[in-house]
Order: structure tokens, then C-alpha cells, then sequence
């Protein structure tokens, strides 16, 4: 079957540190890539749309330098929390999706900061 | 716009019961209508989701209906089960892998034994 493995799943890091968290999609092809974010308020904020062979494209109040996304091929993708801070905190979800699909999500990475 | 309104935001029912949960949108370019489940500590879970082609579609006990011309939604979960506590969350978009998902904000669905 199609699964969706986000890794790590917990990670902590200091104030002002970098962290980069890895989605992968098994059994289809991710030809799109959403990375959203779960505030502790439960709220789904989209970062970025990351599709194939086009460039990503992010949501307002989010930046390609402060959210750095790779997405090489149709299996991969990556996200990196540039200097995380306090507000950065949360489960970071990435949705992947097969042309018409709905997106099939990952188990999170759920990033604290200190 | 983009919003996507979600309610209501708590939803405590007995157990054996019907949920409804009422979810509308703003971009009526919107076709593609999924609707997830969120357990505590999990990921969403895709349940149950509906095109514009249709008006309502079933699943074993889980019934979508939308109404194209209100831009409106909703999730019926019939003879609830202690199961079913647990957050959903509607979303609305447009078929196509260049094109977002907008997610409600929740419904924490709560049902009583």
C-alpha cells in the first residue's frame, strides 16, 4: 500500500539551532509535496507546495530562509527549520499526493525547542 | 479568499448518535473535498472524501454531502461509537498537483458511552 514515512518523529533542539526532518513517500509517486504546520492551538498552516520540475512555492509568513525544501525526485523530499525559535514549535506534516489524490500525510516530526 | 470555516469546534454526543460536523469555503473553483481523522499523538487520516461531480457519498457509516451552490460541506458519522472521539478536520481544493489543500480548524468530536 501507499505510505507516507516522516523522519525523525521527535526532535529537540536549542534555540537558534537548525534541524532538518525527511518525508518519504513508499508505493506511489509524490509528485507534489505540502509540508504543513500543527500549532499546539491544532491549526494546519501550509508552508510550501513543493511540486516536481516546478518551483516550490510558499505561503505568506513563510520563507525558502527559513524553510529550506528539497524535493529531488518522486520518492523524497526535505525540509530544514532555519534557526528555530520558540514560535517554530510544533508537528511538522508532510503531504504527499499523486496527481488527483488526496494527500496522504506522514506521522509528523514534532519539534520542541529550548 | 481562502478560508475554510469549521463547525463547530467541540462536539460531544451519546454514544449510538449521529455527528454532524458543517464545514464552508470561499473559492468556489474549489472541487476536491477530503475529510480527515486525527488521533491523539497520530497523523490525519484521510476518511472519506467527495468531488463536485457528486452530492453525497457514503462510506460504511460515514456520509459527505456537499452543496456547490452554499460552498458548503459537512460529515455525518451515524450510530457513533466511542471509536470515533477524535478530531476531524474538512478541507477544500482544486484537483491538481499544483494546487493547495485549506484545511478547517478542528473539530474535536467527543462521544459519551
Amino acid at each position: 500500500g501507499a505510505l507516507v514515512y516522516q523522519y525523525p518523529r521527535r526532535t529537540i533542539c536549542k534555540s537558534g539551532t537548525s534541524m532538518r526532518m525527511e518525508c518519504q513517500a513508499v508505493g506511489f509517486q509524490a509528485t507534489s509535496v505540502a509540508w504543513y504546520r500543527q500549532s499546539p492551538q491544532k491549526t494546519f498552516e501550509l508552508i510550501a507546495l513543493s511540486t516536481v520540475n516546478s518551483a516550490i512555492k510558499y505561503e505568506q509568513n513563510f520563507t525558502q530562509e527559513k524553510f529550506p525544501i528539497s524535493h529531488p525526485n518522486l520518492s523524497f523530499s526535505s525540509m530544514t527549520v532555519l534557526n528555530a525559535y520558540l514560535e517554530d514549535r510544533g508537528l511538522y506534516l508532510c503531504g504527499a499526493r499523486s496527481n488527483n489524490q488526496a494527500p496522504l500525510f506522514g506521522e509528523g516530526t514534532r519539534l520542541s525547542v529550548l | 479568499g481562502e478560508q475554510v470555516e469549521q463547525l463547530p469546534s467541540i462536539l460531544r454526543v451519546q454514544e449510538r448518535s449521529s455527528a454532524s460536523i458543517n464545514c464552508t469555503y470561499e473559492n468556489s473553483a474549489s472541487n476536491y473535498f477530503p475529510w480527515y481523522k486525527q488521533e491523539p499523538g497520530e497523523n490525519p487520516k484521510l476518511i472519506i472524501d467527495i468531488r463536485s461531480n457528486m452530492e453525497r457519498k457514503q462510506i460504511q457509516g460515514l456520509i459527505v454531502l456537499l452543496d456547490k451552490k452554499a460552498k458548503r460541506f459537512s460529515l455525518h458519522i451515524t450510530d457513533t461509537q466511542p471509536a470515533d472521539s477524535a478530531m476531524y478536520f474538512c478541507a477544500a481544493g482544486i484537483t491538481g498537483n499544483t494546487r493547495k489543500l485549506i484545511f478547517g480548524l478542528g473539530t474535536t468530536l467527543q462521544v459519551q458511552p
